[in-house]
Order: C-alpha cells, then sequence, then structure tokens
C-alpha cells in the first residue's frame, strides 16, 4: 500500500512565524503535490513537484515555497504566517497518469 | 482555475437510496477521476474513467463520461450510513498536467 504521511495533523502558528509542512511517500512517485482546501472553496493547488529540485507553481503560489532536496520529501514552507493562510493542507502524490495518494492533511491554525 | 464543478453541493437520502452527484469540467481531458474524503481526513481514489470510456463500473459505483458535454456523473447504489462524506471529481488534461478537483459534493446518508 503506497503511504504518505504529513509531520503533523493539527498546528498552531503566530502571525509571521516561518512553518514547514512535511510530506513523505515511499512509493517512489515521482510527481508529488501541495494542495489547501478551505469550505467552499474546495481543492486549491499551490505547488507540485515532478522530479527532485524540480517545482512548478500551481494555482495559489503566493506566500508559498515549497523544497524537494529527495524524491520522497516534499515540503511545503509559508514564509511568514498570515491569518488567511489558517487551512487544511494536504499532500498528494502519483505516478503519471494514475490516481493521486493523499496524505491524512496537517490543519494549520495561524493566530 | 477550477476546473470540475459538481453539482449539488449537498445531498442528503436514506439508506438504501440511490445517490447521484454530476460534474462538469471545461476543457479537453486525458481522464476524470472520483474521491471521497471522510470528514477532516485526506482523500481516497474510488474510480477512474478515461476520456475514450463511457461507462465504468465498481462495486456499488457507476461512472459514466459524456465528453460532448463534457461532464460526468457517480452513481452510488443501495447508500449506506457509511458512504456519508465528501465526494470529489478531478480532472487530467491533455498535458497531464497536475489533476483539478472540483469543490465537492457533500453526501449524508441517515439510517
Amino acid at each position: 500500500d503506497v503511504k504518505v504521511t504529513q509531520s503533523s495533523r493539527y498546528l498552531v502558528k503566530r502571525t509571521g512565524e516561518k512553518v514547514f509542512l512535511e510530506c513523505v511517500q515511499d512509493m517512489d512517485h515521482e510527481n508529488m503535490f501541495w494542495y489547501r482546501q478551505d469550505p467552499g472553496l474546495g481543492l486549491r493547488l499551490i505547488y507540485f513537484s515532478y522530479d527532485v529540485k524540480m517545482k512548478e507553481k500551481g494555482d495559489i503560489p503566493e506566500g508559498y515555497s515549497v523544497s524537494r532536496e529527495k524524491k520522497e520529501r516534499f515540503s511545503l514552507i509559508l514564509e511568514s504566517a498570515s491569518t488567511n493562510q489558517t487551512s487544511m493542507y494536504l499532500c498528494a502524490t502519483r505516478t503519471d497518469r494514475v490516481e493521486q495518494y493523499f496524505g491524512p492533511g496537517t490543519r494549520l491554525t495561524v493566530t | 482555475s477550477q476546473q470540475g464543478e459538481e453539482d449539488p453541493q449537498a445531498l442528503s437520502i436514506q439508506e438504501g437510496e440511490n445517490a447521484t452527484m454530476n460534474c462538469s469540467y471545461k476543457t479537453s481531458i486525458n481522464n476524470l477521476q472520483w474521491y471521497r474524503q471522510n470528514s477532516g481526513r485526506g482523500l481516497v481514489h474510488l474510480i477512474l474513467i478515461r476520456s475514450n470510456e463511457r461507462e465504468k463500473h465498481s462495486g456499488r459505483l457507476r461512472v459514466t463520461l459524456d465528453t460532448s458535454k463534457k461532464s460526468s456523473s457517480l452513481l452510488i447504489t443501495a447508500s449506506r450510513a457509511a458512504d456519508t462524506a465528501s465526494y470529489f471529481c478531478a480532472t487530467e488534461g491533455q498535458a497531464g498536467t497536475a489533476l483539478i478537483f472540483g469543490k465537492g459534493t457533500t453526501l449524508s446518508v441517515s439510517s
């Protein structure tokens, strides 16, 4: 079974803090994705990566950056957290042209 | 940008009834996928239908795809209380880019 893990289920941070969300997968998938999910807005793609050290902007990259130093790990970074980044963050992986596998999500609250 | 739009936004039915959800999308696709999300959790892949397929079955799930109308439907037969969840359609464009998700349909099945 594919396993996608995220470093925290719940996280509370203060405005202005630098926040790291980690995602690790064990299936050697090339592609990894970060989404945020908000009520009424569904899932919106923040960034994705199709290879180590490669990254592509999604629909809402502003205020975020990513890092992929190893194939199995994809990190989402909030350089200076703001209250409007309070959300559920979902990591996903997949190989080409098949389904995506999701982690359990991190619910981030920025106060 | 949101590619898929599910309809209805919310659906409440009794156990044993069938549930039908619809998804419309805007551009040409390679495939369309349906995912399920239990409250506060990650998404789980249900079924994938390719652009050259018209109908697909998996257990109590039946998916149809009409590429001329750019729409798909998900039918869950003989619903159970355990089917209570949010359901999302997702499309993969012909360029093979990241999946784009709709806003989801929230299904509530009461016993």
